[in-house]
């Protein structure tokens, strides 16, 4: 699959588990984002990440933990999340500092926490 | 503080009528503004971007700066227009977008 690709697309865990969200991009691009899409709530950044330095945390509790070992990969680590943490969890990619880049979106991992 | 605002959660119209889908913003800067679809079972994408000042699939978007404002029109819906649309502001030199709650337009036969 070319883009931008999210593994796994569902996924259900509980309180006390710890997993991976795992985003890979082949657009070589620069720069990748970490997005909640919950029912209630516009699409919300979490994080960012350009040229592998984390450059943005909106405020994110820390029971998520975000990794970007090379430009091409990002992992979303989740740790003793909350029943309100369950949401549709997006990845996207983009040129870095381009005027008016194109953000690419994966196609989500809709996350249920028990 | 930087908004995007969408007023309508839910629009409804027959087949070949007008569309019309407001995005409001606020931002002290230079704007960039972009709309985004997400067809059923589709990934988001880009529809288009304020800069371009194209026509996409027959829909066109114009930044005004006094309402500060960015509607999205098309002047016959087709049915395969029904998607959620998103009008996304573009702030800071970083490229971070700040979304709107998203418009579920729903074109009827």
């Amino acid at each position: 699959e070319t883009g931008v690709t999210q593994t796994p697309r569902h996924l259900v865990m509980g309180m006390t588990n710890k997993k991976s969200l795992k985003c890979e991009q082949h657009l070589g691009h620069n720069a990748m984002y970490w997005y909640k899409q919950s029912a209630k709530k516009p699409l919300e950044l979490m994080f960012v990440y350009s040229l592998e330095e984390r450059v943005e945390n909106n405020s994110v509790p820390s029971r998520f933990s975000p990794e970007c070992p090379n430009s091409s990969h990002l992992f979303l680590h989740l740790h003793t999340l909350q029943p309100e943490d369950s949401a549709l969890y997006l990845c996207a990619s983009s040129v870095r500092d381009a005027a008016y880049n194109e953000q690419f979106f994966g196609p989500g991992t809709r996350l249920t926490v028990l | 503080a930087q908004r995007v605002t969408q007023p309508e959660k839910l629009l409804s119209v027959f087949k070949g009528a007008p569309v019309e889908l407001k995005c409001n913003y606020s931002y002290s800067g230079s704007p960039e503004l972009f709309w985004y679809v997400q067809y059923s079972r589709q990934r988001l994408q880009l529809l288009l971007r304020h800069i371009s000042r194209e026509s996409i699939k027959g829909f066109t978007a114009d930044l005004n700066k006094g309402e500060t404002s960015f509607h999205l029109k098309k002047p016959f819906a087709q049915e395969e227009d029904s998607a959620m649309y998103y009008c996304a502001l573009r702030i800071g030199s970083q490229g971070n977008l700040i979304f709107g709650k998203g418009t579920k337009l729903s074109v009827k036969p």
